[in-house]
């Protein structure tokens, strides 16, 4: 059970787009429509931003957006915000009720 | 919307087991099931495994097999997380988050984790 690969950063500018990627195999990524998405700000607990690949959870923006293609999974934030900024952590069914988290992102709004 | 409500930090020296609680409260089900994750310091969020509390039933991630054990107090929804012999390397900020309810005996799972506890930090020290 290896992490999910993630760019260790990504930045942008307040109104610009980023997306940051999430690479697994198809053991787990490829294998299932099962990616999460979670934003977390230091000293709190993580939030959850998409689910099943691509659906937002009740009163998240619908700046974040999400996707999946063979064993890579993507989040996209478009009209970028400084509230943005954050570490963003894929995570991903891995069969037989386990689950993998990739090793997150660091989001640094400029 | 069930919140999950964890028991304080702990400090423990290398050796001794360390034992920490998710409580849940609220919400519409008779029970959650309840997924533990950890974070240690400069790194990234880690999923130890999970419990279905009215099943008793847990399953882990390879690495934690043997060293740590999930179990839960479904009458009073407080699920346990204890690992055993933990080592400094296990100092973390420890998370208990729901991955699905269960209700007249069914349950539904998730494949997602919301929502969190606040966290417990666990600091292993000589």
């Amino acid at each position: 059970q290896s992490a999910l690969t993630q760019p260790r950063s990504v930045s942008g500018s307040p109104g610009q787009s980023v997306t940051i990627s999430c690479t697994g195999t198809s053991s787990d990524v490829g294998g299932y429509n099962s990616v999460s998405w979670y934003q977390h700000h230091p000293g709190k607990a993580p939030k959850l931003m998409i689910y099943d690949v691509s659906k937002r959870p009740s009163g998240v923006p619908d700046r974040f957006s999400a996707s999946k293609s063979g064993n890579t999974a993507s989040l996209t934030i478009s009209g970028l915000q400084a509230e943005d900024e954050a570490d963003y952590y894929c995570c991903s069914y891995a069969g037989t009720y386990t689950w993998v988290f990739g090793g997150g992102t660091k989001l640094t709004v400029l | 919307q069930v919140q999950l409500v964890q028991s304080g930090a702990e400090v423990k020296k290398p050796g001794s087991s360390v034992k920490v609680s998710c409580k849940a409260s609220g919400g519409t089900f008779s029970s959650y099931i309840i997924n533990w994750v950890r974070q240690a310091p400069g790194q990234g969020l880690e999923w130890m495994g999970r419990i279905i509390p009215i099943l008793g039933t847990a399953s882990y991630a390879q690495k934690f097999q043997g060293r740590a054990t999930i179990t839960a107090d479904k009458s009073m929804k407080i699920a346990y997380m204890e690992l055993s012999s933990p080592r400094s390397e296990d100092t973390a900020v420890y998370y208990c988050a729901s991955g699905g309810y269960c209700s007249g005996g069914t349950c539904n799972q998730n494949n997602w984790f919301d929502p969190w506890g606040q966290g417990t930090l666990v600091t292993v020290s000589s």
